[in-house]
């Protein structure tokens, strides 16, 4: 089946540091791939996106590469901030007739930055 | 438009209710997808409406579920004789055709608690 697999948090990290967040996955087909986010209190929303091998998402600092030959997509910022505090979901969609583009999501990895 | 609207925000009901949810999608947005999040979890995939047609029902829909999409508009999910397990947040996404999953919007949810 298809799914996503995510390192556990929570994540503590002083600001400016260097972030990291794993990312696996295993798929039967090409998968898009996603980094939302969900800060406190509010719903999620797309951080990055990939939809094909090699492609690099970016937005906010934030950076991931769709790597097939290792079935990554690691989550990296080079500065963080304590605004970036939140939990992180890795997710694939494949086309499904059936299922339109639904997600699958890991399980989150959660992100403290302090000051 | 505000994005994808869902109420109520929480809701605590005893054991063998029913409840119903609300969501409002994206007025030109004709996807429709239920999710739930369980506490350290990710979203989990429940339901998918193209316009007023119900597509895909995940297993994890059991009979006690059933979500509607009148005219395609808004759309309520029911859980009847609710279940200690089905504690959790109710997630409603939208989106347009053609969105491989980074053109959902997502609501803020509605959270279940069952006593």
């Amino acid at each position: 089946g298809n799914s996503v697999t995510q390192m556990e948090g929570p994540v503590t990290l002083s600001e400016e540091a260097f972030l990291t967040i794993n990312c696996t996955y295993t798929a039967t087909g090409y998968p898009s791939l996603f980094w939302y986010v969900q800060y406190p209190g509010e719903g999620l929303q797309l951080l990055l996106k990939a939809t094909k091998a090699d492609d690099k998402g970016s937005n906010k600092g934030f950076e991931a590469t769709y790597r097939k030959e290792t079935t990554s997509f690691h989550l990296e910022k080079g500065s963080v901030q304590v605004s970036d505090s939140a939990v992180y979901f890795c997710a694939l969609s494949l086309s499904n007739s059936n299922s339109g583009y639904a997600l699958n999501f890991g399980k989150g990895t959660s992100l403290l930055v302090t000051p | 438009d505000t994005g994808v609207s869902q109420d109520p925000r929480h809701k605590i009901t005893k054991r063998g209710q029913n409840v119903t949810f609300r969501c409002d999608p994206i007025s030109e947005h004709n996807r429709l997808y239920w999710y739930r999040q369980t506490l350290g979890q990710g979203p989990e995939f429940l339901t998918y409406f193209q316009n007023e047609a119900q597509l895909e029902k995940s297993r994890l829909l059991s009979d006690r579920f059933s979500a509607e999409r009148p005219k395609g508009s808004f759309s309520t999910l029911e859980i009847q004789r609710t279940e200690q397990g089905d504690s959790a947040m109710y997630l409603c996404a939208s989106s347009l055709t053609g969105s491989k999953g980074g053109g959902y919007t997502f609501g803020s949810g509605t959270r279940l608690t069952v006593v």
